[in-house]
């Protein structure tokens, strides 16, 4: 069983680009959870998508976005990246009114 | 009220010695605490996980141990061995917050041969 895929995996960006990550989940999971990590502030919650909505939303400011399709895939997008926007960006989706989240590897965008 | 806090930030430990990471929170609607281990260049991996009407669970080298009244869980790795070397994460989840987590701050293990 194929696990959470992400793409890209590695991305170098300037500031005032834009970046769209992807993430594939478990197939037959249908939420998506994604999560920003950096050494500083560890992992913290981005949004959570369900059946293609928006469930849950994470203290971040409007320039990060995310979407799910019908086929539960998922992508998120930061706009006007700044530098601080340097992170692990980690998906991770799990079964209907399950607890267990499974991570992907991550895309690690480096801003500069 | 949101945080869990998790100490120590990183830990050494001889193989064969017994590793102990504690975590605390504030939020009493908080009902599933998970652990994740972490190695480089991966994601995290459910390792544990516990509700607060258990007091300690047990899963071959790995127990979490639970005290719901003074709001504090802990991981215990008995026989440490090198390939335990990682990062790990306690967390915690509420009540109607679909699946959110809210992770400590990770603690590094290093396991010495």
């Amino acid at each position: 069983k194929a696990g959470v895929t992400q793409t890209p995996r590695y991305l170098i960006k300037t500031r005032g680009q834009q970046v769209t990550l992807s993430c594939s989940p478990i197939s037959g999971h249908r939420s998506v959870s994604w999560y920003q990590q950096t050494p500083g502030q560890g992992l913290q919650f981005l949004f959570e998508y369900f059946s293609e909505t928006q469930r849950n939303k994470g203290n971040f400011p409007g320039r990060f976005s995310g979407r799910q399709f019908s086929n539960s895939r998922s992508e998120m997008n930061v706009s006007t990246l700044e530098l601080g926007d340097s992170a692990l960006y980690l998906c991770a989706s799990n079964p209907s009114g399950a607890n267990v989240l499974t991570f992907g590897a991550g895309s690690r965008l480096t801003v500069l | 009220q949101q945080q869990v806090k998790q100490s120590p930030q990183s830990l050494i430990v001889q193989k064969g010695g017994i590793s102990i990471i504690n975590c605390a929170y504030e939020n009493t609607a908080f009902d599933y605490f998970p652990w994740y281990q972490q190695f480089p260049g991966k994601g995290p991996a459910l390792l544990i996980a516990i509700r607060p009407d258990v007091s300690e669970k047990k899963e071959g080298r790995f127990t979490i141990s639970f005290n719901k009244s003074a709001k504090q869980f802990s991981l215990h790795i008995m026989d440490s061995q090198p390939g335990d070397s990682a990062t790990y994460f306690c967390a915690a989840r509420g009540g109607t917050s679909g699946s959110r987590l809210t992770f400590g701050e990770g603690t590094q293990l290093t396991v010495n041969p």
